[in-house]
């Protein structure tokens, strides 16, 4: 079976500072993993992807995760924050075999960035 | 470029009332397609996938059902809404080999009074 556990259902920060978005895996085999970022009324857009090659993996609009094995994570970060940041963020882990992967998402992480 | 269209954006309807939700996807051949449902203060929920024309997998037992009568057409309905049926419907495409992340549409907005 595999879970995905989002540790924050909110994260505030100011225009500026660093953002950390927490996720935790569980998975019996080597997952892929992904995060997406819902603005409000939209469809989710996917971040990045991790799919077993280089462990730190780079997204869009500066974001970036790692993948740390040892600790089960796939954290969420970016240097400095921007007010169009502000979403709801969801990490998913996928696990393989078939040609439908089937997708287990986190409960999601609301980021609010004040000015 | 590949790109997903679905709609309408909003929708309001009556108890007892039909349903027709409408997903296309250009730019590719196919695909798999998935409907998913995002209720509030809920995660997403997958409510179909197919792999292709007329192969619908239900995960959740409901008063929804799917179809994909073409290839890159992909159809949510229902004969008789729910109040339990509001909420905010996604639909999505992959590539079909793994590890492949899924594309999202726009989502559609549905209340049911």
């Amino acid at each position: 079976a595999q879970s995905v556990t989002q540790l924050d259902s909110h994260v505030s920060v100011s225009e500026g500072t660093p953002v950390l978005l927490r996720c935790n895996y569980s998975s019996s085999y080597s997952p892929s993993l992904f995060w997406y970022v819902q603005h409000p009324n939209k469809g989710l857009q996917l971040l990045l992807k991790y799919t077993s090659a280089a462990t730190l993996v780079k997204g869009i609009n500066g974001f970036e995760a790692e993948f740390k094995k040892s600790e089960t994570s796939f954290h969420l970060t970016k240097p400095s924050a921007h007010m169009s940041d502000a979403a709801e963020y969801f990490c998913v882990v996928s696990l393989g075999g078939t040609s439908y992967g089937k997708l287990t998402f986190g409960q999601g992480t609301i980021l609010t960035v004040h000015p | 470029s590949q790109t997903i269209h679905q709609w309408p954006a909003t929708l309001v309807q009556p108890v007892g009332s039909p349903l027709s939700l409408e997903c296309t996807v250009e730019g590719t051949s196919n695909p798999n397609l998935y409907w998913y449902r995002q209720a509030a203060g809920r995660g997403l929920q997958l409510l179909f996938y197919s792999v292709g024309i007329g192969q619908i997998s239900s995960e959740v037992p409901q008063n929804l059902s799917a179809s994909r009568p073409q290839d890159r057409q992909f159809i949510l309905s229902s004969k008789k809404l729910l109040l339990s049926d509001s909420g905010f419907y996604l639909c999505a495409w992959s590539v079909r080999l793994y590890p492949s992340p899924l594309h999202f549409g726009n989502g559609t907005r549905l209340t049911v009074t």
